[in-house]
């Protein structure tokens, strides 16, 4: 079936220009993760949705980043404002359930979009 | 809140030699950990999962990791490394929320 997809795959910008990267979960996938991945930097946790909870926000780095999740599918990570530290690959994730539940399976990640703040 | 180290950020071995890389993790309660890995160009594929039980797990590519709860380490291992292995390693925690953080990544480089 389907995997989760991400668009647009890559994205220039001018430092100042507001971006929006989208996120199409696996179709039932409750949760649903954005990371953000650097050289040199790992994978950085930005925000968590699952379900109809309140999201997890704990890593967006600045009020510059805001995220949400229309109708528990599709996911709109925004970026205002873009600075030239803002390059990165960004990654989105989905499952279903959570730890725990019988339905339970590990990150289904997509392709990533890889933004360029020039 | 939880938190994963790698204390290696890059490892070389010789190829048929044995590995091991390290994790060490920080939550709460008992952990979900997994081991991602990450070749050059690819997506992140699952390697191996500790939910419950025995605490020495196998995954695939022959890799298998143990739980150590005293140490709070969930370090990965693999008795001989292919050059094919040659990527980088992620460790990951979770609790039960769901919430999934990773470490750093530890990139192994494979000699002929």
């Amino acid at each position: 079936g389907a995997g989760v997809s991400q668009s647009p795959s890559n994205k220039v910008t001018e430092k100042g220009k507001d971006v929006e990267l989208r996120c199409d979960p696996i179709s039932g996938h409750t949760a649903l993760y954005w990371y953000r991945q650097s050289l040199g930097q790992g994978l950085e946790f930005l925000i968590y949705f699952q379900g109809n909870s309140a999201p997890d926000k704990s890593g967006l780095p600045s009020d510059r980043f805001s995220a949400e999740r229309t109708g528990g599918s599709v996911s709109t990570l925004t970026i205002q404002r873009t600075q030239q530290e803002d390059s990165a690959v960004y990654l989105c994730a989905s499952s279903p359930g959570m730890p725990g539940q019988g339905v339970y399976s590990p990150l289904h990640f997509g392709n990533g979009t890889r933004l360029t703040v020039t | 809140a939880q938190s994963v180290t790698q204390p290696d950020i890059h490892i070389t071995v010789s190829e048929g030699a044995s590995l091991e890389l390290r994790c060490n993790y920080s939550y709460g309660a008992t952990p979900y950990l997994f081991w991602y890995v990450q070749s050059p160009g690819q997506g992140l594929q699952l390697l191996l999962k500790y939910f419950s039980g025995d605490t020495l797990v196998q995954g695939i590519k022959g890799f298998e990791a143990e739980f150590k709860r005293s140490q709070s380490s969930f370090n990965l291992r693999k008795p001989s490394v292919h050059w094919s292995d040659a990527a980088e390693y992620f460790c990951a925690v979770s609790g039960n929320t769901g919430k999934l953080i990773f470490g750093q990544g530890t990139t192994l480089q494979v000699k002929p």
